[in-house]
């Protein structure tokens, strides 16, 4: 199994402009977050779902937009990037809910926004 | 509001030394506990969890104890090797999709 992957590594954007990051998981699992990670802090949730077709908000949801039309994927959208959007992000999996199970993580996007 | 801390930014030790990783929250109402360990360039693995109906849970070299009187918590390495230098995260899984991590605390690994 691949596990948790996403697609791109790296992306350099210029602000205003949008892009869709994507998250794949090939373990079957029903939840699926996004998570951005600034120097020197933790990870913070910014969407999540709980199966295919659902989505919610998690902590720092402003300026995304999310979408699991497929339970293997979810995709997280920036319509009109923006400096303050220049992190990496990690998309994770579970089984169940975070409280039942542990997240599987994939290996991060790093952006930069200019 | 509500939040999950480490005590320390960063922690140095000899290898073979144990390695004690503090972390303190503030709800009361959190009762699962998970500790993360994430290397240079990769996303957060997991290391071990705790429920509140717990105090002590062990893994692999690994021991996490949980005091609810003082709402903190520690993860304990034994032995550490150079392979457990790594940022480590406390997080509070207090509800669905709801994962509150903690700022993080860098191990190094002297050797």
């Amino acid at each position: 199994n691949a596990g948790v992957t996403q697609t791109p590594k790296f992306r350099v954007l210029k602000t205003g402009q949008s892009m869709t990051l994507l998250c794949a998981q090939d373990m079957n699992h029903e939840y699926m977050y996004w998570y951005r990670q600034d120097p020197g802090m933790g990870l913070r949730l910014i969407h999540y779902s709980v199966g295919e077709g659902t989505t919610a908000k998690g902590e720092v949801p402003d300026g995304y937009n999310v979408s699991r039309l497929k339970k293997q994927n979810f995709l997280l959208g920036l319509e009109s990037a923006a400096p303050s959007q220049t992190s990496v992000y990690f998309c994770a999996s579970s089984i169940l809910g975070p409280r039942d199970n542990e997240q599987f993580f994939g290996p991060g996007t790093r952006l930069t926004v200019l | 509001g509500e939040s999950v801390g480490l005590h320390l930014p960063t922690l140095s030790v000899q290898e073979g030394d144990n390695s004690i990783i503090n972390c303190a929250y503030s709800n009361s109402a959190s009762d699962y506990f998970i500790w993360y360990k994430q290397e240079s360039g990769k996303g957060p693995q997991f290391i071990i969890d705790i429920r509140s109906n717990m105090d002590k849970r062990q893994g692999q070299r690994v021991t996490v104890l949980l005091n609810k009187t003082v709402k903190h918590l520690s993860l304990q390495i034994a032995a550490t090797q150079p392979g457990d230098s790594a940022v480590y995260f406390c997080a509070d899984g207090r509800g669905t999709g709801k994962l509150i991590f903690g700022q993080g605390t860098t191990l190094q690994v002297k050797p």
